[in-house]
């Protein structure tokens, strides 16, 4: 089940600059989609996310955008800092509530 | 500030015995999940409870699975007979709402090892 994808597997950045991490999805019913962030033995931590109605959504450092005709999110970090080295999930849902998770992308970054 | 509670942290069972993952949602939420993480996958819906009554599940939920809410507080997932496969970290959820856009909240997780 590929149904929300992330292609990037890890993502290295030098503190301070901009971080970009993308998802694509392929189901159309999707109509709200979420970025949690995960450390080691921890649970997912929601961080931010976008209705299907926006095209942008921003908090703080973090900004989603949706662009739904490509089926596609990202979310970017502005100033990367050391502590948002984590994993980062992308997450999408429909009515049902239930969340269907990408598989993750590693991001580090470098003081 | 409120948060999912799970227990216990870890958990090592032989393979084909019973085990019981314990959860306290968050307490004015409605909408209960529960999740599993193979090492090395992604996040999988297991199952979706509500009004004491499952209102979805993944085909990986059989069964061998069963959820209940023994009481207003706790959530708990059973895994009747475990299988090495089902060697994963389980995290729980919970949501205020469902149909309107509101985040679920997870747990930190459990840690189930079938040896």
């Amino acid at each position: 089940d590929q149904q929300v994808k992330q292609n990037s597997p890890s993502l290295s950045v030098q503190e301070g600059r901009i971080s970009i991490l993308n998802c694509d999805y392929t189901n159309s019913m999707f109509d709200y989609f979420l970025w949690y962030k995960k450390y080691p033995a921890e649970g997912p931590t929601f961080l931010i996310s976008i209705s299907s109605i926006k095209d942008k959504n921003e908090d703080g450092r973090f900004t989603v955008f949706l662009n739904k005709s490509a089926k596609h999110l990202s979310l970017h970090i502005v100033p990367s800092q050391p502590g948002d080295s984590a994993v980062y999930f992308c997450a999408a849902s429909g009515n049902t509530g239930k969340l269907i998770f990408g598989q993750g992308t590693t991001l580090q970054v470098k003081p | 500030e409120p948060e999912v509670t799970q227990t216990p942290s870890h958990q090592v069972t032989q393979m084909g015995q019973e085990v019981i993952l314990r959860c306290v949602p968050i307490s004015n939420h409605l909408y209960f999940y529960w999740y599993r993480q193979i090492l090395g996958q992604k996040v999988e819906f297991l199952v979706s409870f509500y009004n004491n009554e499952i209102s979805e599940k993944s085909e990986i939920f059989d069964d061998q699975f069963s959820v209940e809410r023994p009481d207003g507080s706790n959530f708990t997932l059973k895994i009747r007979s475990t299988k090495l496969e089902d060697s994963a970290m389980y995290f729980c959820a919970s949501k205020e709402w469902q149909t309107v856009n509101t985040e679920a909240f997870f747990g930190q997780g459990t840690r189930l090892t079938v040896v």
